[in-house]
């Protein structure tokens, strides 16, 4: 059984980096695959944030790529997401997903979901 | 404002039917698959429907997809309240990301 779980440090400044981790278990992430982040603002709908191939190429949401950096760790069987230059719309749900096919939308596995708020 | 359109909102007493259409273009619905995910109160995105009509293992076959040129719709037949939710259709786009719909918050009178 596939299971994503996210993690973060918590709160995050104006300006500084929103960094979480998805650990990864029931499915080794160097198997193949891929991997994505999807966001959701409180009471609104979902932004696809980015998508890692098991290869390592990555696409990025063009309205959020000049901020983001979405890498995977083997070793970890985890990825992770990287937000630069945080504000208050990045404040979300952020929840990692499996991408079964690449190039599409099929997100088969999620997390949770973790709240992350930008405040000062 | 998102790329794909939807209605906000949609209802239905059980045991009706109802659709839920969903807008783009050729860039992402017109020339990709369309995916629809069921969002139930406090809860994570569920796939619902892949590949256009696809159902995973498990989900009722009383959930169909269709998708007619730039244009999808979501039919769920024999509505039930544990259906109540919100509804998002998504695309990937020929630019190179994945797009999704405003979601359809489904009400069951």
């Amino acid at each position: 059984q596939v299971q994503l779980q996210e993690s973060g440090p918590g709160p995050v400044k104006p300006s500084e980096t929103l960094s979480l981790t998805c650990a990864v278990s029931g499915y080794s992430i160097s198997s193949g695959y891929y991997w994505g982040w999807i966001r959701q603002p409180p009471g609104k709908g979902l932004e696809w944030i980015g998508s890692i191939y098991h290869t390592g190429s990555t696409y990025y949401n063009p309205l959020l790529k000049s901020r983001v950096t979405i890498s995977l760790d083997m070793s970890s069987n985890q990825f992770s997401l990287r937000l630069r230059s945080g504000t208050a719309a990045d404040t979300a749900v952020y929840f990692c997903a499996r991408l079964r096919v690449a190039g599409t939308c099929e997100f088969d596995h999620w997390g949770q979901g973790t709240l992350v708020t930008v405040t000062s | 404002q998102s790329v794909l359109t939807q209605p906000p909102s949609a209802s239905g007493t059980p045991g009706q039917r109802v659709t839920i259409s969903c807008s783009g273009r050729s860039s992402n619905i017109g020339n990709n698959h369309v995916y629809w995910y069921q969002q139930l109160p406090g809860t994570a995105p569920k796939l619902l429907i892949y590949r256009n009509n696809q159902r995973p293992s498990g989900v009722p076959d009383r959930f169909s997809g269709s998708k007619f040129g730039t244009s999808a719709s979501l039919a769920i037949s024999g509505l039930r309240s544990e259906d109540e939710g919100d509804y998002y259709c998504a695309a990937w786009d020929d630019n190179l990301n994945a797009v999704f719909g405003g979601g359809t918050q489904l009400t069951v009178l």
